[in-house]
C-alpha cells in the first residue's frame, strides 16, 4: 500500500494564481484532513472531511476550498494565492474502526511558495 | 474550541538521560491525547496515544501520563538516543466520531547531545 500520497511535492506560485493540491489514500479511510505547517505554529487544520461528499471548516479555512468527490481523494484548492499561504501542506487520513483509534496517517507534504 | 499548549519550545538533553515534554489543554471534554514525532523534512508520525480513561501508557522507552484534573499530559522518553532528536507534537481531541479532529500544540524541538 502507498498509504497517503500528495501531489505535487513542491510548487511556486505567483500572487493571484490558483492551484489544486491532491491527496490520495489507499487505506479505505473515512476521514481526511488538510493541515498547514508554519515555523513555530505547529499543525493547523484547514478543512476536513468525515466521508465522501462531506467537508467541514477547520481552524484556518479562509482562502482555501476543498472537495471530497471520491472517498480516496481529498482536494485542496487555492483560488487566488497570497504570500501568506506560503507553507508546507500536509494531508492526513484516519479511520476509527472498531478499536476507536484515531491515529492520523500523514502524507509526505507539499511545499508551496507564493511570491 | 480546544487550545493546546506546549512548553518549552526547545529541549536539549544528554544522550542516555530522560526527557519530559509537557502539554496542557483547555477543553475538559477532550478524551484522546496523541503524541506525534516529526523528523527533519519528514511527515509527522504517531508514537503513542492515551485516552482519558487511562492515567498512564508505556511503550518500550516512551510513556505518556495524563492528569485530567489539572488538564495536562506529558511524554516521557527514557535512555534518550540521537535518533530521538525531532520535533514532538502533542494534540487533543474533544470530539469523537463524526467530528473527530485534533488540535495540535506548536511543537517542541528535542535535541539529544551525543
Amino acid at each position: 500500500n502507498a498509504g497517503v500520497t500528495q501531489t505535487p511535492k513542491f510548487r511556486v506560485l505567483k500572487t493571484g494564481q490558483s492551484m489544486t493540491l491532491l491527496c490520495a489514500q489507499d487505506m479505505n479511510h473515512e476521514y481526511m484532513y488538510w493541515y498547514r505547517q508554519d515555523p513555530g505554529m505547529g499543525l493547523r487544520l484547514i478543512h476536513y472531511s468525515v466521508g465522501e461528499g462531506t467537508t467541514a471548516k477547520g481552524e484556518v479555512p479562509d482562502g482555501y476550498n476543498v472537495s471530497r468527490l471520491k472517498k480516496q481523494n481529498f482536494l485542496l484548492g487555492l483560488e487566488s494565492a497570497a504570500p501568506s499561504q506560503t507553507s508546507v501542506y500536509f494531508c492526513a487520513s484516519s479511520y476509527p474502526g472498531l478499536a476507536l483509534t484515531y491515529e492520523q496517517y500523514f502524507g509526505p507534504g507539499t511545499r508551496l511558495t507564493v511570491t | 474550541g480546544e487550545n493546546v499548549e506546549q512548553h518549552p519550545s526547545t529541549l536539549s538533553v544528554q544522550e542516555g538521560d530522560s526527557a519530559v515534554i509537557k502539554c496542557t489543554y483547555s477543553d475538559s471534554a477532550s478524551n484522546y491525547f496523541p503524541w506525534y514525532k516529526q523528523e527533519l523534512g519528514k511527515r509527522p508520525q504517531l508514537i503513542i496515544d492515551i485516552r482519558s480513561n487511562v492515567g498512564e501508557k508505556k511503550d518500550q522507552r516512551i510513556a505518556v501520563t495524563l492528569n485530567k484534573t489539572a488538564k495536562h499530559f506529558s511524554l516521557h522518553i527514557t535512555e534518550t538516543q540521537p535518533e530521538d532528536s525531532a520535533v514532538y507534537f502533542c494534540a487533543a481531541s474533544s470530539d469523537t466520531g463524526a467530528n473527530s479532529k485534533l488540535t495540535f500544540g506548536k511543537g517542541i524541538t528535542l535535541s539529544v547531545r551525543p
